[in-house]
């Protein structure tokens, strides 16, 4: 019920390459959708998403909700050997308020 | 503006023994939570909190003990360390409701 699955688990690509990074959710105990990047430290805060269909963006980072399909995706553009991390979602449960993680996707980018 | 601070930042522990990692915020914040990171496993929740004298457990609650008497502070005490327990722990905080958390800087943990 509280399953958060990212996919893939690991992606290496070149620098100036689009990725985009999935994360779906298998519970309708849902409250806000969180990605967040983490590099050598704590994980750090990128976008909260709670409605459908509007897209959050931020730079060349930017993320979109279907609540209906239960899925989130994380797109980058232009990508820069900055951007190599572990990207991190998680779903934030209305009815208990627990914040479940899923594995992460490993991202490298080459230069 | 401290945020989270966790201590310590680095220990090593016997097998057997316990021990006690402190967590405390500064942001007056209800929602407080442990997670452990081992490698290729994400963030795994623990225990957490969504006020003073409120806790419960998360997805891997077994070996730990959690207490929330104030809202600044929220430990989490190892009982009896095993090896299975070494890892990377991270503490964090929120508003309650759709608010994204806040995390300390972890304390890596071994236990040989």
């Amino acid at each position: 019920e509280d399953k958060v699955v990212q996919s893939p688990l690991s992606l290496v690509v070149h620098e100036g390459d689009t990725v985009t990074l999935n994360c779906s959710y298998e519970v309708t105990n849902f409250r806000s959708l969180l990605w967040y990047k983490q590099e050598k430290k704590a994980p750090t805060f990128l976008f909260m998403l709670t409605s459908s269909g509007i897209e959050k963006k931020s730079g060349r980072l930017s993320s979109i909700l279907d609540k209906k399909e239960l899925f989130s995706i994380l797109n980058i553009t232009a990508t820069q050997t900055g951007d190599s991390a572990v990207y991190l979602c998680a779903r934030r449960g209305n009815r208990d308020d627990k914040i479940i993680f899923g594995k992460g996707t490993r991202l490298h980018i080459l230069p | 503006n401290a945020g989270v601070t966790q201590t310590p930042k680095f220990q090593v522990l016997k097998t057997g023994q316990s021990m006690t990692l402190q967590c405390a915020q500064d942001m007056n914040h209800e929602y407080m939570s442990w997670y452990r990171q081992d490698p290729g496993m994400g963030l795994r929740l623990i225990h957490y909190s969504v006020g003073a004298g409120i806790t419960d457990q998360g997805e891997v609650p077994n070996g730990y003990n959690v207490s929330r008497s104030t809202t600044e502070d929220f430990p989490l005490r190892l009982l009896s360390a095993a090896p299975s327990q070494t890892s990377v722990y991270f503490c964090a905080s929120s508003p309650v409701g759709v608010q994204p958390q806040h995390f300390g800087d972890g304390t890596r943990l071994s236990i040989l």
